[in-house]
């Protein structure tokens, strides 16, 4: 399996911009996860799902932020309009339907300046 | 709720010396304890996991760590420091099993 995939890998854009990071779960995967990383918060869950549905969006910061998940191998996390403060680095993670193991399988991570 | 404490956000160690990487957790039911390992520029990987069972942990790369209940502990050690260990280091906690909450991250220095 070729893991989980994020697109893009590096994304720059000017404050008010819509940014969209994509993400395809490894296969098989019932759970998806999306985390932003900064150097001041650390890791942060912004949302998770289950079977493509909305689990807990506690963690996303504002309205300014959505998340899909259409299809179990394809998410999106969107924000509209884009701020500086946003800058970081999105992490998409995926977890197989197992019971209790709590193993994340982490992308490579989508990197956002906003200008 | 749970929540993690890593001591010490940098950590330098020579080569060839112990590495012990500290980590403290809160949670209000038996913790699931997990300590992840991050490569620059790349997404993190599990490197051992606690659920249930034996308290010493066995990982990947010669890690293993030690869950001790008494201390709200899961320190994360290897005996011998090798240069590709350096990287960060994040130890999580689940209350339920699908909600990690991470701490804020160990930096690994390995001096020649």
């Amino acid at each position: 399996d070729a893991g989980v995939i994020q697109s893009p890998r590096h994304e720059v854009t000017e404050m008010g911009q819509e940014v969209t990071l994509r993400c395809k779960p490894i296969s098989g995967h019932d759970y998806l996860f999306w985390y932003r990383q900064t150097m001041m918060r650390g890791l942060e869950l912004l949302i998770y799902f289950n079977n493509n549905v909305p689990i807990d969006d506690s963690g996303m910061p504002e309205d300014r932020f959505s998340a899909k998940m259409p299809n179990a191998s394809f998410s999106t996390l969107k924000i509209q309009p884009s701020e500086p403060r946003d800058s970081a680095v999105y992490f998409c993670a995926s977890s197989p339907g197992l019971a209790d193991t709590g193993e994340l399988f982490f992308g490579e991570g989508s990197r956002l300046t906003v200008l | 709720a749970q929540s993690v404490t890593q001591l010490g956000s940098h950590v330098s160690v020579s080569e060839g010396a112990l590495v012990l990487l500290r980590c403290n957790y809160s949670s209000s039911v038996p913790p699931y304890l997990f300590w992840y390992v991050q490569y620059p520029n790349q997404g993190l990987q599990l490197l051992l996991k606690y659920t249930t069972g034996a308290t010493l942990v066995k990982g990947i790369n010669g890690f293993e760590a030690e869950f001790k209940k008494s201390e709200t502990s899961f320190h994360l050690t290897k005996p011998s420091a090798h240069m590709s260990d350096a990287a960060e280091y994040f130890c999580a906690v689940a209350g339920s099993a699908r909600q990690l909450t991470f701490g804020s991250g160990t930096q690994l220095t390995v001096l020649p």
